[in-house]
């Protein structure tokens, strides 16, 4: 166990659906992420969030809604997705409060994600 | 880019013997981190290596970086099993940290 959780671990939805992913950590950690990993690419970053203030968001299309109510909570809400949304999105966590560029970044196990 | 090219794609050796997994990135670092992932898990960080150091230990783990060449490496030796998984490199340019696609290592009993 690495001290994140994610909430479902897997995440059955139609295109219509609005769903929620969950992220806790339990490290006391000041940074949350949020990646995209899709089946022989390279893992896509989306947000970070830095002392609950957003800190970057890669171009990531609005159907995918970043919250972080507080340092040790993060969600993904998600609402109108598409086919090649589909993949395993990964939280992670680290100590730094700024961007957390220069820290180990600690993973939780993810949710795999199948949009029909 | 920033981002970390891992190669080969693909790697598959006997248990016993020794993996090598090669990493290479465009621009300047801060440092350089290796990470595992057992399949449809999450990532687990295994290492980092500082841009001022040039080999790191870590139990059967050892890794290289080169900043005049703009690449690193990552020697497992004695494989066992266990180690089939993937293996990613992160690279830090001071914002944040950009992985690569990654080497699937198998290792056969």
């Amino acid at each position: 166990e690495t001290g994140v959780t994610q909430t479902p671990r897997h995440l059955v939805m139609g295109m219509t659906n609005k769903k929620s992913l969950k992220c806790e950590q339990h490290l006391g950690h000041n940074a949350m992420y949020w990646y995209k990993q899709s089946a022989k690419k390279p893992l896509e970053l989306m947000f970070v969030y830095s002392l609950e203030e957003r800190v970057e968001n890669n171009s990531v299309p609005s159907r995918f809604s970043p919250e972080c109510p507080n340092s040790s909570h993060l969600f993904l809400h998600l609402h109108t997705l598409q086919p090649e949304d589909s993949a395993l999105y990964l939280c992670a966590s680290s100590q730094g409060g700024g961007t957390g560029g220069s820290d180990t970044q600690y993973f939780g196990p993810g949710t795999r994600l199948t949009v029909l | 880019s920033q981002q970390g090219e891992e190669d080969p794609q693909a790697l598959s050796i006997q248990e016993g013997e020794n993996a090598t997994m090669n990493c290479s990135y465009k621009t300047s670092i801060n440092n350089l981190q290796w990470y595992r992932q057992n399949s449809g898990r999450g990532l687990v960080h295994l290492i980092l290596i500082r841009s001022n150091e040039r080999e790191k230990h870590s139990g059967r783990l050892r890794v290289t970086l080169d900043t005049s060449k703009k690449s690193s490496s990552l020697l497992i030796t004695a494989s066992r099993a266990a180690d089939t998984a993937s293996y990613f490199c992160a690279t830090d340019g001071g914002r944040d940290m950009r992985f690569g696609a990654g080497t699937r290592l198998t290792v056969k009993p």
